[in-house]
């Protein structure tokens, strides 16, 4: 699976949109962008995966660069339960033995 | 809306003990995960199970762990002889099919040995 760098942390004003990048170099061309997110240890949640085309769900919306190196989670208008570690992983999917490889992420801290 | 279930949210026990950790995955659901979070630090896998089998095992699932489902519903994880450094969260994920993309994780058992 192709490794993913995104920063340590951010910080977002309530409302506002939130836009968390990652980028994904080595991404090879059947490997998909998922976000998952965790909120102060509970169990991650799935937010939204890609391949190639930019996506959008009731949580969030995924841009994917033309060249797929990048991608961009956007919560289109952050509260403070959005506040949680955002996990970018690039891999294969489908199948029985996709484990997911998280990463150290990104805290998003929405501030009041 | 559909979630998985994990009992109990904490359990503490005492080092050389056996424990098992508890799963309910989503009903319609074929395949199932464990993960571990050490306090401070990165998700891990840890094992998978399809039809009734692992599929795959990371290198933290030595001997000391095991994985059942031991009847239609539900989905354990046994450390055989716990050790302090496995206290730690551990989830448990499941998903509808092999070419489902989202896992589904339940909210995790805290195990704290002593």
């Amino acid at each position: 699976d192709a490794k993913t760098t995104q920063p340590t942390s951010m910080d977002c004003a309530e409302g506002r949109a939130a836009n968390l990048p990652c980028n994904h170099s080595t991404i090879s061309g059947n490997e998909y962008v998922y976000w998952y997110r965790q909120i102060h240890s509970q169990g991650p949640q799935y937010i939204i995966h890609g391949l190639k085309n930019n996506e959008t769900n009731e949580m969030a919306s995924l841009i994917i660069t033309e060249d797929r190196k990048s991608s961009t989670l956007i919560l289109p208008h952050a509260t403070l339960r959005d506040t949680a570690v955002y996990y970018c992983i690039v891999r294969v999917g489908g199948g029985a033995t996709n484990k997911l490889i998280f990463g150290t992420g990104t805290l998003l801290a929405v501030q009041p | 809306e559909p979630e998985v279930t994990q009992t109990p949210s904490h359990q503490v026990t005492q080092m050389g003990q056996e424990v098992i950790l508890r799963c309910v995955p989503i009903s319609n659901h074929l395949y199932f995960y464990w993960y571990r979070q050490i306090l401070g630090q990165k998700v891990e896998f840890l094992v998978s199970f399809y039809n009734n089998e692992i599929s795959e095992k990371s290198e933290i699932f030595d001997d000391q762990f095991s994985v059942e489902r031991p009847d239609g519903s539900n989905f354990t994880l046994k450390i055989r002889s716990t050790k302090l450094e496995d206290s730690a969260m551990y989830f448990c994920a499941s998903k509808r099919s092999g070419t489902s993309t989202e896992a589904f994780f339940g909210q995790g058992t805290r195990l704290t040995v002593v």
